[in-house]
């Protein structure tokens, strides 16, 4: 049992490159979400999927995309990298059930140049 | 709408001293109130949630509703506490499910 999962560990881009993050949960849960964490800033949701087949906005979704792929998969994708989306990226997941919470994956630290 | 507010970004402590880290929130229905811990560059963990009332390495934390406080304490902190400490208000359900988190307390605990 692996939890949430994340790849890759790192990244670093130029400004304009693409990239997909990917992670995988194998807790059979329902809700994902996608988060990025700066400095000062604490957490802050850019989409969630509260399931299979169904994604939302969260507080900070300009520039991003995401797609659910299954139950289990949930990626995020920088369609054209600036340097402002350089941050650590934290994938979530949670089962839903009532007092749940989200348990959360490594992380990815992208830096964008 | 939900809001956590932590005041303290830093907060430093001496081995052994009490330990307070501040978390309040604003929200009209009833709420779930959670501790995360981040230690240095890893993923955030959750510490202890309010319904289980648990103490999980010598932490503790009580809802005040009439005080909207979920204060995180520790009688006597020790340097491996040294984290990033996160308060986390759950409210709705299904597809309204929410978690706002707080922006965060560094606490740093010296030898």
């Amino acid at each position: 049992n692996a939890g949430v999962t994340q790849t890759p560990k790192f990244q670093v881009l130029k400004t304009g490159q693409s990239m997909t993050l990917q992670c995988a949960q194998d807790m059979n849960h329902n809700s994902m979400y996608w988060y990025r964490q700066d400095p000062g800033m604490g957490l802050r949701l850019i989409y969630y999927s509260a399931s299979e087949g169904t994604t939302d906005k969260g507080e900070v979704p300009n520039g991003y995309n995401v797609s659910r792929l299954n139950k289990r998969e949930f990626s995020l994708r920088l369609e054209s990298a600036a340097p402002s989306q350089t941050s650590v990226y934290f994938c979530a997941s949670e089962g839903g059930g009532a007092g749940d919470t989200q348990y959360f994956g490594p992380g990815t630290r992208l830096t964008v140049l | 709408a939900q809001r956590v507010t932590q005041p303290e970004k830093l907060l430093s402590v001496f081995k052994g001293a009490p330990v307070e880290l501040k978390c309040n929130y604003s929200y009209s229905g009833s709420p779930e109130l959670f501790w995360y811990v981040q230690y240095s560059r890893q993923r955030l963990q959750l510490l202890l949630r309010h319904i289980s009332r648990e103490s999980i390495k010598g932490f503790t934390a009580d809802l005040n509703k009439g005080e909207t406080s979920f204060h995180l304490k520790k009688p006597f902190a020790q340097e491996e506490d040294s984290a990033m400490y996160y308060c986390a208000l759950s409210t709705g359900g299904g597809s309204n499910y929410k978690l706002t988190f707080g922006k965060g307390t560094l606490l740093t605990v010296n030898p």
